[in-house]
């Protein structure tokens, strides 16, 4: 299979814990997007990687949240001191180019906070 | 940054029939497409389709660039064809130019 892939596709943790989502994309994307989707909306866009470097992160990336992406490989978005409001689908997704060219997502890390 | 207004929110039909849903944009756009969420939550690409018309079997899809529109046709739906489909946009314009913005969502359920 060579889709994004993301581990783990669910996690449940108790309030106040770390989580760590790792994204493999498809081997020749230089680009690698995390997105997340609450209940009822529309993912929206958190952080984008080109190759290693991380070039954008949203207003909705509190100072909890990290991404890392070494060697341009694969990613990991990690998640300090959990809240409930952190429940949400966490989505990765792949390009390749320079432009703006067609993503691809993987199935999501669906995150539970109790 | 671009919005995306999907239309309708929701939509029931009976099998075979056909649909139409409609996707509008805020500004000029480098990528547009359509995806089609599972029940487990992945995003499915449908089309990338920034621009003119294509086809996949009973599905279809057109984009009128000038006009920030899209439109994806479902003809002869299937039960399977339920579900969320996405629209989203990518801005032509500006520093953000890489990312999307997606739409709410169409909810479609198909009735046997």
């Amino acid at each position: 299979d060579t889709g994004v892939s993301q581990d783990p596709r669910h996690k449940i943790t108790k309030r106040g814990q770390n989580v760590t989502f790792r994204c493999d994309p498809i081997s020749e994307h230089n680009r690698l997007y995390w997105y997340r989707q609450t209940l009822g909306q529309g993912p929206e866009f958190l952080t984008y990687f080109q190759n290693e470097a991380q070039l954008e992160k949203s207003r909705l990336l509190s100072d909890r949240f990290s991404a890392e992406r070494p060697k341009g490989s694969f990613s990991t978005l990690e998640i300090q001191r959990t809240e409930q409001g952190d429940s949400a689908m966490y989505l990765c997704a792949s390009s390749r180019g320079q432009w703006n060219t067609e993503a691809f997502f993987g199935q999501g890390t669906r995150l539970t906070v109790v | 940054g671009i919005q995306v207004e999907q239309s309708p929110p929701d939509l029931i039909l009976q099998e075979g029939a056909n649909s139409t849903l409609r996707c509008n944009f805020s500004d000029s756009v480098n990528n547009l497409q359509w995806f089609h969420q599972n029940p487990w939550g992945q995003l499915i690409n449908l089309f990338y389709i920034p621009s003119g018309t294509k086809q996949n079997g009973r599905l279809s899809a057109t984009t009128v660039a000038t006009e920030r529109y899209s439109l994806l046709y479902i003809s002869s739906s299937q039960t399977t064809d339920s579900g969320v489909y996405f629209c989203a946009a990518g801005p032509n314009s500006g520093g953000s130019n890489y990312k999307l913005t997606f739409g709410k969502g169409t909810l479609l359920t198909v009735n046997p």
